[in-house]
């Protein structure tokens, strides 16, 4: 079955430096990998997301890398600001259906200290 | 309209109650989608509407009854529930036949006691 570990599960940093969170899967029929961002009490929030067939992109502060020999993606957070404060998920998409079935990793919670 | 939207923002029961939880979008999305989501957890899928249609129930017990009225509303029917069902219920949405993009509600923060 499908099966995404993510790491670090807590990540603390300065405010202005780079986060890195890294994910890695096992179903080579995965083709597309969202990252979620979800504040305290609030909904997940789709930040970045990249297909199989794209190895990098970027959104402002954001990028998302993927890796599909090694199956494993990253979450790059440039300049990081308080605001950018969050529970952070990765997720695959299950390759084998139309109507995308996603398995989380376990999250990370990000930190920035002003 | 680009939002998913739920109802109630909280809900608290008993064991023997019965209440529902809806979740409505107008972004034209087929494929519907309910999570649980625990405290500091990613969230689970519970269940996957395609066109209408039950596509995917991943085991969830016979107390959590999904249905899919039309192709703008989704609702969870709940009855007899234990105090470990309470949890963020997550309705989400996407284009069918992609799969891609999955957009969540704010959730139904439900209590059972």
């Amino acid at each position: 079955g499908e099966n995404v570990e993510q790491h670090p599960s807590t990540l603390s940093v300065q405010e202005g430096d780079s986060a890195v969170i890294k994910c890695t899967y096992s179903d080579s029929a995965s083709n597309y990998f969202p990252w979620y961002k979800q504040e305290l009490g609030k909904r997940p929030q789709l930040i970045i997301d990249i297909r199989s067939n794209v190895g990098e992109k970027k959104d402002q502060r954001i990028a998302v890398t993927l890796n599909k020999t090694a199956k494993h993606f990253s979450l790059h957070i440039t300049e990081t600001q308080p605001e950018d404060s969050a529970v952070y998920f990765c997720a695959e998409r299950d390759g084998g259906t139309s109507y995308g079935k996603l398995t989380f990793g376990q999250g990370t919670i990000l930190t920035v200290h002003p | 309209d680009t939002e998913v939207t739920q109802t109630p923002k909280h809900l608290v029961m008993g064991m023997t109650n019965k209440k529902s939880l809806k979740c409505e979008q107008h972004m034209g999305h087929r494929a519907m989608y309910w999570y649980k989501q625990k405290a500091k957890k990613p969230p689970e899928l519970m269940f996957v509407y395609s066109y209408e249609k039950l596509s995917i129930n991943e085991s969830v017990p016979s107390r959590f009854s999904p249905e899919c009225p039309n192709s703008s509303l989704l609702n969870l029917h709940l009855h007899a529930l234990q105090p470990e069902d309470s949890a963020l219920y997550l309705c989400a949405s996407t284009l069918a036949g992609t799969g891609y993009e999955q957009y969540f509600g704010p959730g139904t923060r439900l209590t059972v006691t």
